[in-house]
């Protein structure tokens, strides 16, 4: 199937603890992201890559790192994670066309649970 | 600052009309989008307005008034399917494709 995935689909772990999500797209997309959805439901971007090269960097603390190793590829690492984390992380990816606007197509997203 | 607001929640009855509104203060403005998203699902794209006036595909129709910094989505035939947050994102620069999400609107669909 075609399609943004992303790995693991739920996450529970303690305070302190470093995880990783990943994410793949196979739709030949150049740019990829990945966003927040916090428990009121409220989505905010946190960072975007173009061929593989950081073009979006909110400000997110530094201890979420992202990496995208090729242009399919995008994942998000967590150190320390801290109660606040808790939320729900979507991957998306777009074809960007600098003159005209392309959907953005969302993963499944990965609910991470800091206990 | 940039924010994006909406109602929180609108119901409805299956087979009627409902707008979700949406008013946008933002530094830059390329587009309106308008994305849903079931309980537990991924947001998917919906529709998106460059210019004024209005937009439709299928049931569904979208409005932009750039002076008024307003937009609305429009569903037409209410069905219970269409239970879920919608949500309105501008697009905020020129160049990549960074989405302000607003706030969000759940709807609910009664038979």
């Amino acid at each position: 199937d075609t399609a943004v995935s992303q790995t693991p689909k739920y996450l529970v772990t303690q305070m302190g603890n470093d995880k990783s999500i990943k994410c793949e797209q196979n739709l030949g997309h150049d740019t990829m992201y990945w966003y927040k959805q916090d428990s009121k439901k409220f989505l905010k971007i946190m960072f975007s890559y173009n061929n593989k090269e950081l073009i979006i960097n909110e400000t997110v603390p530094n201890r979420f790192s992202p990496k995208s190793p090729d242009k399919a590829h995008l994942n998000l690492h967590i150190n320390s994670l801290e109660l606040g984390d808790s939320a729900v992380y979507f991957c998306a990816s777009s074809q960007a066309k600098r003159t005209s606007y392309n959907e953005q197509f969302f993963g499944p997203g990965t609910r991470l649970t800091v206990l | 600052g940039q924010s994006l607001e909406q109602p929180s929640e609108v119901t409805a009855v299956e087979g009627a009309i409902v707008q979700i509104n949406c008013t946008y203060q933002t530094s830059g403005f390329y587009g309106l989008s308008w994305y849903q998203q079931h309980d537990g699902g991924a947001p998917t794209f919906l529709s998106y307005n460059a210019l004024d006036g209005l937009e439709e595909t299928g049931r569904f129709s979208s409005f932009l008034s750039r002076s008024d910094s307003y937009g609305y989505l429009l569903l037409q035939e209410l069905q219970m399917k269409d239970s879920a947050s919608y949500f309105c994102a501008v697009r905020a620069n020129t160049g990549f494709q960074k989405l302000v999400f607003g706030t969000g609107t759940r709807l609910l669909v009664s038979p």
